[in-house]
């Protein structure tokens, strides 16, 4: 099956580890994003990618980076330097080369700091 | 620039009766608006799009929504609810020079048996 897989599901990390976050997708998207999504705040953009290794930040990238060394993984690294880290975090893709295609969602990786 | 607002953090409905999710957006040129769904603890679903065209937009699961250009809104509807209908809706937006969305805080739909 095509899709977005985000890998751990939940995943816990303690006070000043790095974690990484993953992102795999089989439907041949350009366009790669990461989002983060805390209650009653929507989602908020971390860092996007358009093109194999290339990617900007978005609008709360500090604390975090990525990688886009192939077309199909968009990893997100949570460093220590994110001082609250806990959160849903939402991995997409997009194909095509308009504006007006929608974005595919991976499942989230929940991410609890103990 | 572009943003979106979802005026409702909730929306309670009947199972039966119509439902209606509140958008607006702003944006400086021609938007491409989207709705999508989201369950607990899942990722975000696609249900609708409106890019050009009839106003009207038909989507997934009986959800539809209006474009209204002169009240910048793009209410997502459908006309009975069911229970299984109970989700966080998102809005969002993208206009030309943005290559990302920008989403809406959400709306949490209850509809009770």
């Amino acid at each position: 099956d095509g899709g977005i897989t985000q890998s751990p599901k939940y995943l816990f990390r303690k006070e000043g580890q790095n974690v990484t976050l993953s992102c795999e997708q089989n439907l041949n998207h350009d366009a790669m994003y990461w989002y983060r999504q805390d209650p009653g705040q929507g989602l908020r953009l971390i860092y996007y990618s358009q093109i194999v290794n290339d990617f900007q930040k978005g609008d709360i990238a500090e604390g975090y980076s990525v990688s886009r060394e192939k077309k199909e993984s968009f990893p997100l690294t949570v460093t220590s330097a994110q001082k609250n880290p806990t959160a849903f975090y939402l991995c997409a893709s997009r194909g095509g080369d308009t504006l007006n295609t929608e974005a595919f969602f991976g499942q989230g990786t929940r991410l609890t700091v103990v | 620039a572009q943003s979106v607002a979802q005026p409702e953090d909730q929306v309670n409905v009947a199972e039966g009766n119509p439902l209606t999710v509140k958008c607006t957006y702003s944006v400086s040129g021609n938007p491409y608006l989207f709705w999508y769904v989201q369950y607990p603890n899942r990722g975000l679903q696609f249900l609708l799009k409106y890019i050009t065209g009839d106003n009207l937009v038909k989507g997934s699961y009986g959800f539809e929504a209006e474009f209204n250009k002169s009240q910048t809104s793009f209410h997502l509807k459908k006309p009975s609810a069911l229970v299984s209908d109970s989700a966080l809706y998102f809005c969002a937006v993208r206009t030309g020079g943005y290559s990302t969305l920008t989403f809406g805080k959400g709306t949490m739909l209850l509809v009770s048996p």
